[in-house]
């Protein structure tokens, strides 16, 4: 089974601001199945980047992923104030799927 | 509207058993892949399993096989978790997931979850 660790747990910044997560791999992902999901408190998760660098139907663009093999990268370049939430990464090989543990990203 | 509508919340007793349901609409629900996540109390997302409804193959996480069956009556277009014995560990929020394909190149595939059921709350206290 494929874990996935997040960093860092939590992220404090202003709106505004550029926010960088990583999750990591302890194994390659086969094809880039890494996705990032985004999850307000009281909702379920909404996907926002699938393929690692894809973005979702209606996904703004202040969001990108990237990466490959192990490492991965959830940038949000400008923070609006909606976008204070936890985020979770995902990934699928092997018809088996694994998430990370989440990454916070809160008001400073 | 492409949408999983999930069963109401439930409060059961440890050692009771339980089913609860997943109904897709908008779509063709035997095409795709129908995934079941758990949320414990301010937890991350575990993935507990996947169903393909158009001929119930089924695939589980090592740690939620035997623990719960995951099953689809693809008449109804439904998708369903079940429990034989509830304990108090089990309490959580249970998300469905339309799970879906995007091809990656050289003959690859990458899948994400794109479409979410609203969650259905068991909590499971003596």
């Amino acid at each position: 089974e494929i874990v996935l660790t997040q960093s860092p747990g939590t992220l404090s910044l202003s709106p505004g601001e550029r926010a960088t997560l990583s999750c990591r791999a302890s194994q390659s992902v086969a094809s880039r199945s890494l996705a990032w999901y985004q999850q307000k408190p009281g909702q379920a998760p909404r996907l926002l980047i699938y393929g690692a660098s894809s973005r979702a139907t209606g996904i703004p663009d202040r969001f990108s992923g990237s990466g490959s093999g192990t490492d991965f990268t959830l940038t949000i370049s400008r923070l609006e104030p909606e976008d204070f939430a936890v985020y979770h990464c995902q990934q699928y090989g092997s018809s088996r799927g694994t998430f990370g543990q989440g990454t916070k990203v809160e008001i400073k | 509207e492409v949408q999983l509508v999930q069963s109401g919340a439930e409060v059961k007793k440890p050692g009771e058993s339980l089913k609860i349901s997943c109904k897709g609409s908008g779509h063709i629900f035997t095409n795709y892949w129908i995934g079941w996540v758990r949320q414990m109390p301010g937890k991350g997302l575990e993935w507990m399993g996947i169903i393909y409804p158009g001929d119930s193959d089924t695939r589980y996480t090592p740690s939620f096989q035997g623990q719960v069956t995951i099953s689809a009556d693809k008449s109804i277009s439904t998708a369903y978790l079940q429990w034989s014995s509830l304990k108090a560990s089990d309490t959580a929020m249970y998300y469905c997931a339309r799970l879906e394909s995007y091809y990656a190149g050289s003959g690859l595939y990458s899948y994400a979850f794109t479409i979410w059921g609203q969650g259905t709350m068991v909590t499971v206290s003596s």
